[in-house]
């Protein structure tokens, strides 16, 4: 039972392009969170979708942030015209279902490096 | 403003001795629960508390949260080299679960040989 699958593990854009980020959760988890952590800090929230639907938006940026979770295929976590300050590993989770939390299995991260 | 605060922030010790790692918030959550860090890696889940008052044991490793549900702690027994590693705990305030944590600042521990 493969765990939280993140590609790319490691991703360098140029300032002003595209980043996709993709995650597929555990089998049978129909949540995902993605996270984002800076150099020597914790992690912090960002986006937390179920399929087709965004679920909690509140700690996306305004702009030229987006995720989805489509029917089929991995939750995509975009970042369009990339700045220094997008540099950071981003994280997603995912969970089977919605009572009492036992706890996220995360995948490995995606390492964004913005040049 | 951060909610959960983590002391200490940076714990060098040696192998063999005993540690505490604590979170601390102003605020309650429903739940708690820390991981462990690998660098280049994701947090790994370690536990989740959900009952103020409540302990709970991992091998070397026991874990309580305040009364109150406010505060957490990680006790080490006999550290080993193992044990190196960035220790997050991360509060979750809904009582529906499935919702977003908050994490502390972080524990970076070092156990020398």
């Amino acid at each position: 039972n493969a765990g939280v699958m993140q590609n790319p593990r490691h991703l360098v854009r140029r300032r002003g392009q595209e980043a996709r980020l993709r995650c597929s959760p555990m089998k049978g988890h129909s949540h995902v969170y993605w996270y984002r952590q800076l150099p020597e800090e914790g992690l912090k929230f960002m986006v937390y979708l179920q399929k087709e639907n965004i679920i909690d938006e509140s700690g996306m940026p305004k702009e030229r942030f987006s995720a989805e979770f489509p029917k089929e295929g991995p939750s995509i976590l975009r970042i369009q015209q990339v700045v220094r300050g997008d540099s950071a590993a981003y994280f997603c989770a995912s969970s089977p279902r919605r009572e009492y939390n036992y706890g996220y299995t995360f995948g490995s991260g995606t390492r964004l490096t913005v040049v | 403003t951060q909610l959960l605060e983590q002391s200490p922030q940076f714990l060098s010790i040696q192998e063999g001795e005993n540690l505490t790692v604590y979170c601390n918030s102003s605020s309650v959550f429903s739940s708690l629960q820390w991981y462990r860090q690998e660098p280049g890696e994701g947090p790994v889940l370690l536990v989740t508390v959900v009952t103020g008052g409540e302990v709970k044991k991992l091998k070397r490793l026991t874990f309580q949260f305040g009364d109150a549900r406010k505060d957490s702690s990680l006790h080490i027994t006999a550290a080993q080299t193992g044990d190196t590693g960035l220790y997050l705990c991360a509060g979750e305030r809904s009582n529906f679960g499935n919702e977003k944590l908050t994490f502390g600042t972080g524990t970076r521990l070092t156990i020398i040989p």
